[in-house]
């Protein structure tokens, strides 16, 4: 079955450093693939996305690049800030036989940025 | 995307009572979805609930224990009865959106705490 495989945390970087997530993934499919962030005491935001291979997802100075020949989505970011201290889902996204899309997550990075 | 507004945000129940948690769609949307987020875990599908049928539940999880209601495009409810310890976690519902479907758009969340 489909599966999600992310990098454990926490992750502890100083403000500015470079942030690496990863994330991959098994599917029997064409999944899409995501990135939730969910800051303390909230739901999760849809972060970024991509629906096929070499698409690049990007927002707020996050990216990923859907990688189907290392079946990988690693989120990056060049510079982070404290405000990303918050906790990181990769998921993916796949149509069922009954027509609905079903999401499979990972377990969550939590990242903690100091100033 | 959608707004999707949970009632209520939190609460602290006794055991063996019952809660019913709502979910507000500011858009008529097909698909709606109920999570549960033990503390430190990643999410949980619970059940897909789709507007006119009943709510298909996964493995694990049972009506008795979680009854759904889904009265119209915008609405729903997740009752949490019975409740132990065990079911303290974090509720989520999510919307999938007509326009986007291999997208879901999740609500605050409702951190239910069971003593």
């Amino acid at each position: 079955g489909n599966s999600v495989t992310q990098m454990e945390g926490p992750v502890t970087l100083s403000e500015e450093a470079f942030l690496t997530i990863n994330c991959t993934y098994t599917a029997t499919g064409y999944p899409s693939l995501f990135w939730y962030v969910q800051y303390p005491g909230e739901g999760l935001q849809l972060l970024l996305k991509a629906t096929k291979a070499d698409d690049k997802g990007s927002n707020k100075g996050f990216e990923a690049t859907y990688r189907k020949e290392t079946t990988s989505f690693h989120l990056e970011k060049g510079s982070v800030q404290v405000s990303d201290s918050a906790v990181y889902f990769c998921a993916l996204s796949d149509p069922t036989t009954s027509g609905t899309y079903k999401y499979i997550f990972g377990t969550g990075t939590r990242l903690k940025v100091l100033a | 995307s959608a707004v999707i507004s949970q009632k209520p945000s939190r609460d602290i129940c006794q055991r063996g009572t019952s809660l019913t948690i709502q979910c507000q769609v500011d858009s008529q949307v097909t698909m709606m979805f109920w999570y549960r987020q033990q503390p430190g875990q990643s999410l949980t599908l619970i059940a897909t609930a789709n507007q006119g049928s009943e709510a298909t539940y996964e493995s694990g999880f049972v009506i008795d224990k979680f009854p759904i209601s889904r009265p119209n495009l915008t609405f729903s409810t997740l009752t949490v009865s019975n409740m132990s310890p065990e079911d303290s976690s974090i509720y989520l519902c999510s919307v999938e959106i007509p326009a986007k479907r291999s997208e879901q758009y999740f609500g605050p969340g409702t951190r239910l705490t069971v003593t």
